[in-house]
């Protein structure tokens, strides 16, 4: 079944630590997206790509990098500039070609800093 | 920057009642699409309405499209309790590609 795979499902960074989230899709999906979610504040995005080897920042990309070498990959690293990463990550993919039609998300990774 | 902009924040109904829920936005969209949220998972698309469009049905969901007041609603008819979740409106702006801005969700609970 073709579907977006995010893992780990649970992950704790220690203080000053970089971590990196992984989002796998087999959809054939040109575009990839990261979002936060923190309660209360709904979804926010980090960066998203819409081409292999080519990804911009979002509303809230400080302190987190990424990387597209692969259409199905598009991994996501918290870095230690980011000062409060603990939240709830969310992966998507869409048609990039297929504007109107919806995303489909992944399982998301639940990040506390310990 | 957050485009979209739920109402209300929470709803508490019965079930077999109707469940309304409205999304205001800020600037000129592509489509609008509703998605549901259950506790600790990620987003399921619902239904997605296009800015030439003024209603649409899914089911027991209808969604209307009023881009004159840059508001949308959500109605789920006979709701069930397997329908308790988060409902969140996403927009889809002309200056950003394929990238959504979602608005903060509304909570529904449907208690039996």
């Amino acid at each position: 079944d073709g579907g977006i795979t995010q893992s780990p499902k649970y992950l704790f960074r220690k203080e000053g630590q970089n971590v990196t989230l992984s989002c796998e899709q087999n959809l054939n999906h040109d575009a990839m997206y990261w979002y936060r979610q923190d309660p209360g504040q709904g979804l926010r995005l980090i960066y998203y790509s819409q081409i292999v080897n080519d990804f911009q920042k979002g509303d809230i990309a400080e302190g987190y990098s990424v990387s597209r070498e692969k259409k199905e990959s598009f991994p996501l690293t918290v870095t230690s500039a980011q000062k409060n990463p603990t939240a709830f990550y969310l992966c998507a993919s869409s048609s990039r070609q297929g504007t109107n039609y919806g995303y489909t998300f992944g399982s998301g990774t639940r990040l506390t800093v310990v | 920057s957050q485009q979209g902009e739920e109402d209300p924040q929470a709803l508490s109904i019965q079930e077999g009642e109707n469940a309304t829920m409205n999304c205001s936005y800020k600037t000129s969209i592509n489509n609008l699409q509703w998605y549901r949220q259950n506790s600790g998972r990620g987003l399921v698309h619902l239904i997605l309405i296009r800015s030439n469009e003024r209603e649409k049905h899914s089911g027991r969901l209808r969604v209307t499209l009023d881009t004159s007041k840059k508001s949308s609603s959500l109605l789920i008819t006979a709701s069930r309790a397997a329908d308790t979740a988060s409902y969140f409106c996403a927009t889809r702006i002309y200056q950003a590609g394929t990238a959504l801005i979602f608005g903060k969700g509304t909570t529904l609970s449907v208690s039996s």
